[in-house]
């Protein structure tokens, strides 16, 4: 049971809007910056968005990130093919001292 | 180009130990702060632990189930990250990954990962 909640799967057609929740509590989320990470099995996770809402340099802009109260998302606008992954959320955890990462979505474009 | 490459892994029998390595080049080593992270079969991204960049203390932290049985240790003239892992259970079966944080977030970079299977 992971700390961070996001649904298991969402799923959108080629150009399609897509958002992603993360929904945690005052300890994690509520009180620090959220970062996204985009992963392909059996290849090194990616940083898709860092603190909160910033893209690193050479990420599309139609990922974006945004975060309110102890809830984040993360959104595709213009869904493409390539986008097929599991994309996970990550935030310290102040209670536990520690990293917390959600426990994923798996995104299929249709 | 950054570039994390893990090794080590491999099956071991329940109560063994092992040991990870993390080479890296292209970032800054010795400032970096250097994670282990873990992915078991059909489950999300564990966080193990993580080792502060030399500026920043270079203290530890590590997930509190984890803190008696796994070690990370670093070697900043390799550029090189460790997890000495002991009394390993079968539930530590899972892919490893180091990742690299340069000051965006702890996880910047990562590597491809080592696959390390507990099994008798």
């Amino acid at each position: 049971q992971s700390v961070l909640t996001q649904p298991p799967s969402a799923s959108g057609t080629p150009g399609q809007w897509l958002t992603i929740s993360c929904s945690g509590g005052n300890s994690n989320i509520g009180t620090n910056s959220v970062h996204w990470y985009q992963h392909l099995p059996g290849t090194a996770p990616k940083l898709l968005i860092y603190r909160n809402n910033q893209r690193p340099s050479g990420v599309p802009d139609r990922f974006s990130g945004s975060k309110s109260g102890t809830s984040a998302s993360l959104a595709i606008s213009g869904l493409q093919s390539e986008d097929e992954a599991d994309y996970y959320c990550a935030t310290w955890d102040n209670s536990l001292s520690g990293w917390v990462f959600g426990g994923g979505t798996k995104v299929t474009v249709l | 180009e950054v570039q994390l490459v893990e090794s080590g892994g491999g099956l071991v029998k329940p109560g063994e130990s092992l040991r990870l390595s993390c080479t890296t080049s292209g970032l800054p080593f010795i400032n970096a702060w250097m994670s282990w992270v873990r992915q078991g079969p059909g489950k999300g991204l564990e966080w193990i632990g993580r080792f502060k960049g030399k500026n920043d203390g270079g203290t530890l932290d590590y997930a509190a189930p984890l803190k008696d049985r796994f070690t990370i240790l670093r070697d900043n003239s390799k550029t090189t990250l460790y997890l000495q892992m002991n009394s390993l259970k079968t539930e530590d079966t899972a892919v490893y990954y180091c990742a690299a944080g340069v000051g965006s977030s702890d996880f910047d970079y990562w590597g491809q990962g080592t696959l390390v299977t507990v099994s008798s």
